[in-house]
């Protein structure tokens, strides 16, 4: 399974756009890009899934660029309940195992 | 729709105990799985049933644990003998299995269960 590297952790402001990008530079053919959301005491919660270009939700957007080697979820106008740790994923199967990283905690100040 | 279920939400047992850890699925989601975080370290996949059949049980860490999923429905994980380094959140969740092609499905975690063995 291909490895992610994503920043430990990153601070922004209620309001602002932020942006987390993951690395995966040995990502497969077949493998989709997915992201999870955790909040404190609860489980791994799905954002957005993308494979290429650009992807976008009620919540997110997920760009990802044309070699694939990394992608970016996008967060717009954050809030304070956006804090939360982010997990990037890559996967190449239809069901099987995740493999979480350390992910991303993101703290949202006001 | 019902979430993902875990019970209990929190144990506290004595190392040499067992505990017994249970899932509920989704309705209609052949797939579940079974994740746990130790202190410390990033999630980590245990195993993966498909219906009531072991699909992959590669991160399964010993033989003190066993899962099973009777039926196709609920799933139970019980370690026996506890041991200090099992401490930590155990996470179960599940899918349906994405229609067609590769696309990676998603899965939908329940809020886990916290397990201290003193």
């Amino acid at each position: 399974l291909a490895k992610t590297t994503q920043p430990i952790s990153m601070d922004s402001y209620e309001g602002q756009e932020v942006n987390i990008t993951c690395s995966h530079n040995n990502i497969a053919t077949n493998d989709y890009i997915t992201w999870y959301q955790q909040f404190p005491s609860q489980g791994p919660r799905f954002i957005i899934q993308g494979y290429k270009t650009k992807v976008t939700n009620e919540v997110a957007s997920l760009f990802i660029p044309a070699d694939r080697k990394s992608s970016t979820l996008s967060l717009p106008r954050v809030s304070l309940s956006d804090t939360a740790v982010y997990y990037c994923l890559v996967g190449n199967t239809n069901a099987g195992k995740s493999t979480f990283g350390d992910g991303t905690t993101l703290t949202v100040k006001p | 729709e019902a979430g993902v279920t875990q019970f209990p939400s929190h144990s506290v047992i004595e190392k040499g105990q067992t505990v017994t850890l249970r899932c509920d699925p989704i309705s209609g989601h052949d797939n579940l799985y079974w994740y746990r975080r130790v202190m410390g370290k990033e999630i980590k996949f245990l195993l993966h049933f498909v219906k009531e059949s072991k699909q992959d049980e590669s991160g399964m860490p010993n033989n003190r644990f066993l899962a099973e999923r009777t039926g196709g429905t609920y799933s139970t994980l019980k370690v026996q003998p506890a041991e200090l380094e099992d401490s930590g959140v155990y996470f179960c969740a599940s899918s349906q299995t994405a229609a067609g092609g590769l696309r990676k499905e998603t899965q939908y975690f329940g809020p886990g269960t916290r397990l201290l063995v003193l």
